[in-house]
């Protein structure tokens, strides 16, 4: 089964400075992987993903992740912070059940504050 | 964005009644999510559905149980809330690219 890890379960940034949250995963075939975002109170919301086709993504609010198969990891980053990015952040691999259904498999998040 | 609403989105219950959570879309996709989200133990999932009375039991589906009848409608019902049960509980709906859709979550606290 695959497996998430999200280093560090806290991340603090200056505004204007570089966002770097970390993730790495476990598969022996190539994923998809998904980075989310939480704002306090809400549920989650798709960032981007990765379905095999670029291995750099796009997503929004100026978000981008790298896919490194030779790393096995999906680093989100953000050239400049901005307060309104405070949040909570969650990797997401889709992986197989037993009964060959997919579903994600989550890390456990990282909670990103932006100081002034 | 498929519409997918959750209700109620606050509810206070006492101990040892049964609670039913209601998740409904308006897209027909075929597999639906129950998550239960506890800080430092991030998003646990506690039932999902494949179709309509096609279901299967999650990490967590202790003290759970779920409906299907229809396509637009997942239905998670505490049998006999306990404590440990306090939580924020979240529907998803997943997309033709594995993604997820998540919906506002229900707060539900049990006294």
């Amino acid at each position: 089964a695959q497996s998430v890890t999200q280093l560090g379960s806290h991340v603090s940034v200056s505004e204007g400075a570089l966002v770097l949250l970390r993730c790495n995963y476990s598969s022996s075939v190539p994923p998809y992987l998904f980075w989310y975002v939480q704002y306090p109170n809400q549920g989650l919301q798709l960032l981007l993903k990765y379905t095999s086709a670029a291995t750099l993504v796009k997503g929004i609010n100026g978000f981008e992740a790298e896919f490194k198969k030779s790393e096995t990891s999906f680093h989100l980053t953000k050239p400049s912070a901005h307060m309104s990015d405070a949040a909570e952040y969650f990797c997401a691999v889709s992986d197989r059940d037993a009964g060959n259904n997919r579903k994600l498999i989550w890390g456990l998040g990282t909670s990103l504050a932006v100081n002034p | 964005d498929a519409g997918i609403t959750q209700s109620p989105r606050h509810k206070v219950t006492e101990t040892g009644t049964p609670v039913t959570l209601r998740c409904h879309q308006t897209e027909n996709h075929r597999y639906m999510y129950w998550y239960r989200q506890d800080p430092g133990h991030g998003l646990r999932l506690i039932h999902y559905s494949y179709g309509v009375k096609d279901t299967d039991k999650g990490e967590v589906s202790d003290g759970y149980s779920v409906s299907r009848s229809k396509t637009e409608d997942f239905l998670l019902t505490l049998e006999s809330a306990t404590s440990s049960q306090t939580s924020v509980y979240f529907c998803a709906i997943r997309q033709w690219d594995y993604g997820y859709t998540f919906g506002s979550g229900t707060r539900l606290t049990v006294v």
